[in-house]
């Protein structure tokens, strides 16, 4: 069964700091990778997405892919209390046809 | 602006009664896609649809039910054979073709039993 693995946290870091969030997935065909934030009583945003190519950089945030090791990070730097959310991570495993798999979440804590 | 319109915002069913879901996008997206959300739990996927007139179940569709009569509507009915049906309910789409960036969700609706 193909799975996305995130530590539920959570997370707690000093506003201003580089927070790193990780996601572990199992099927080594995957193709793209996506990380939503979802504030509490709220529905996921799409921040960051990536493909089996490389990594991306968007302002304050960076996701990274380690194929290897079949794992996939987000960093956050200079942190903000705004940041404070659960931040999902989504796998399209190959052939999946578009059906992501999803993490539980990782809740993050950015404290001022 | 364009998005994904999910109504009512909070929804409340009484025991044996069905509810319909209301999911509206005007993307044009081709595919929709019904997640239920529980605490803990992560989203799980309800039902699916890639294409007008055509949809597939997902990891729990016991007790649920979908049509897909325009490519703009994907509603979801809560049926009394579900038995648990408090969560918080999620539609999203997703584009055809091209490089993709994932789900476009709604708002969500929240339902409780009453």
């Amino acid at each position: 069964q193909k799975e996305v693995e995130q530590n539920s946290g959570p997370l707690s870091v000093p506003e201003g700091a580089i927070a790193s969030l990780n996601c572990t997935y199992s099927d080594r065909g995957s193709q793209s990778f996506f990380w939503y934030r979802q504030y509490s009583g709220k529905s996921p945003e799409l921040i960051m997405f990536i493909y089996s190519n490389g990594d991306k950089e968007d302002g304050r945030f960076t996701a990274q892919l380690n194929k290897a090791s079949q794992y996939v990070s987000l960093l956050i730097r200079d942190s903000q209390p705004s940041d404070s959310a659960t931040y999902l991570c989504a796998v399209n495993p190959a052939g999946n046809n578009r059906k992501l798999i999803w993490g539980l979440g990782t809740s993050l804590a950015v404290n001022p | 602006d364009g998005g994904i319109t999910q109504s009512p915002k909070y929804l409340f069913r009484k025991e044996g009664q069905n509810v319909t879901l209301s999911c509206e996008q005007n993307l044009n997206h081709d595919a929709m896609y019904w997640y239920r959300q529980d605490p803990g739990q992560g989203l799980r996927l309800i039902y699916y649809s890639q294409i007008v007139n055509d949809f597939q179940k997902g990891d729990i569709a016991e007790g649920y039910s979908v049509s897909r009569e325009k490519k703009e509507s994907f509603p979801l009915t809560v049926t009394s054979a579900q038995k648990n049906p408090t969560a918080f309910y999620l539609c999203a789409s997703s584009r055809p073709g091209g490089q993709w960036n994932g789900y476009t969700f709604g708002s969500g609706t929240r339902l409780t039993v009453v």
